[in-house]
Order: C-alpha cells, then sequence, then structure tokens
C-alpha cells in the first residue's frame, strides 16, 4: 500500500509570493492533517480535513489555509509569505477523523522563504 | 493547553545498550499516545501507538508504556544499533481531538558503533 505523498518536496519563494502545497493521503484515509516543523517551534499543528470539510484548525494566521477534494487529497495554501514561513510542512493521513486514529505522516516539503 | 516534554532532548550510547526515552505530559485527558521516528530532513515514521485504555505496546526492539494518570510514557529501545539514529518524538492527541497531535522537542539519539 503506498504511504502519504507531498509534492513538491522542495520549493524557494520570495516574500510576499504564495505557495501551494499538495498532499495525497494513503488509500482509504479520508482525514488529512498539515503540520508546521520549524527548529525553534517544533511541529505545531495547522488544520485537519475530513470529507472536503475543515475539522479543526490550530492557532496559525488567516494567511494559511487549506481545501481537501472528494478523492481525499489535500491541497495547503500560504498566502503574503514571510520569512518565518520557512520550515518542512507535513502532511499526515488517517482512517478517520478524530478520536484513537493513527496518524502516518508524509516525507514533508520543505519551503524556503528568501 | 496540553504541553509535551521530552528528556533527554540528545542522547549518545554506545551500540548494543538498552535505553530508555522519556515523554511527559500535563493533561492526562488523551485519546492515545504515538512515538514517532525522524531521519534528518525526512517525515516521520510511526513506532507506536498506545490507546488511552492500554498499558503498553511492543514492536521487535521497542517497548513502549503509558501511565496516564501520572502524564508519562517510556520509549524503551532494546540492544541499540547504530541504524536506530534518529530524532525520537512523542505526540499526544487530546481529549476532544480538536487541536491535532501536540508533539514533544524530541530526543535526538546516536548510537555509537
Amino acid at each position: 500500500k503506498a504511504g502519504v505523498t507531498q509534492t513538491p518536496r522542495y520549493l524557494i519563494k520570495t516574500r510576499g509570493q504564495q505557495v501551494t502545497l499538495s498532499c495525497s493521503p494513503i488509500s482509504g484515509h479520508r482525514s488529512v492533517s498539515w503540520y508546521q516543523q520549524t527548529p525553534g517551534q517544533g511541529l505545531q499543528f495547522l488544520f485537519e480535513y475530513f470529507s472536503e470539510t475543515q475539522r479543526n484548525k490550530g492557532n496559525f494566521p488567516g494567511r494559511f489555509s487549506g481545501r481537501q477534494f472528494s478523492n481525499s487529497r489535500s491541497e495547503m495554501n500560504v498566502s503574503t509569505l514571510e520569512l518565518g514561513d520557512s520550515a518542512l510542512y507535513l502532511c499526515a493521513s488517517s482512517f478517520l477523523s478524530g478520536g484513537a486514529n493513527e496518524q502516518f505522516f508524509g516525507p514533508g516539503t520543505r519551503l524556503t522563504v528568501l | 493547553k496540553q504541553e509535551v516534554t521530552q528528556i533527554p532532548a540528545a542522547l549518545s550510547v554506545p551500540e548494543g545498550e538498552n535505553l530508555v526515552l522519556n515523554c511527559s505530559f500535563t493533561d492526562s485527558a488523551i485519546y492515545n499516545l504515538q512515538w514517532f521516528r525522524q531521519d534528518p530532513g525526512k517525515g516521520l515514521t510511526s513506532l507506536l501507538l498506545i490507546q488511552s485504555s492500554q498499558r503498553e505496546q511492543t514492536s521487535g526492539r521497542l517497548n513502549a508504556s503509558l501511565d496516564k494518570s501520572s502524564g508519562r510514557s517510556t520509549l524503551y529501545i532494546a540492544a541499540s544499533q547504530p541504524g536506530d539514529s534518529a530524532t525520537y518524538l512523542c505526540a499526544v492527541k487530546s481529549g476532544g481531538g480538536a487541536d491535532g497531535l501536540t508533539f514533544g522537542k524530541g530526543t535526538h539519539l546516536i548510537i555509537q558503533p
């Protein structure tokens, strides 16, 4: 069974630009969560999508948004990029939303903002 | 607000030793706790998942325990190997499940050949 895939793996953008990251969950998984990982803050929860609806959201500004498609694939968008947005963005999928479901992570997208 | 702490932050041991990594959390109302491994620049690999009603889980040379009432978990690695070198992360899914996983900062483990 294929794992979680994320594209692209690496991105370089400049301040003020916007970026879209993509995540394809494990086949049959309907929940997709996004996390930001930085050396200073560690791993922080961004948001979760289930059945094309945002279920939960972490403490990030409105510049961070996402969506989920009917095939459970998800995209994350960051507008008006800032230097501090440079991070590894990780996507995780699980069979269902919430509760006691195990999460499986993709390889991440490394975003560098210059 | 749930907070997760991992001790030690870094650990270096010779190959073959058994070792214990520690994780503590402030709110005992959790659904589950997961241990992950992360290699440099890579994503997270799930090692063990312990549901809130369980006391421990085992996979090969790994054993994870959970004491929910005291807010602690340990990851025991038996007969360590150089390939075990990585950062080990502990994460909890809190009650209500509203906020995704809350992660500790990790333990950076080096196994010396």
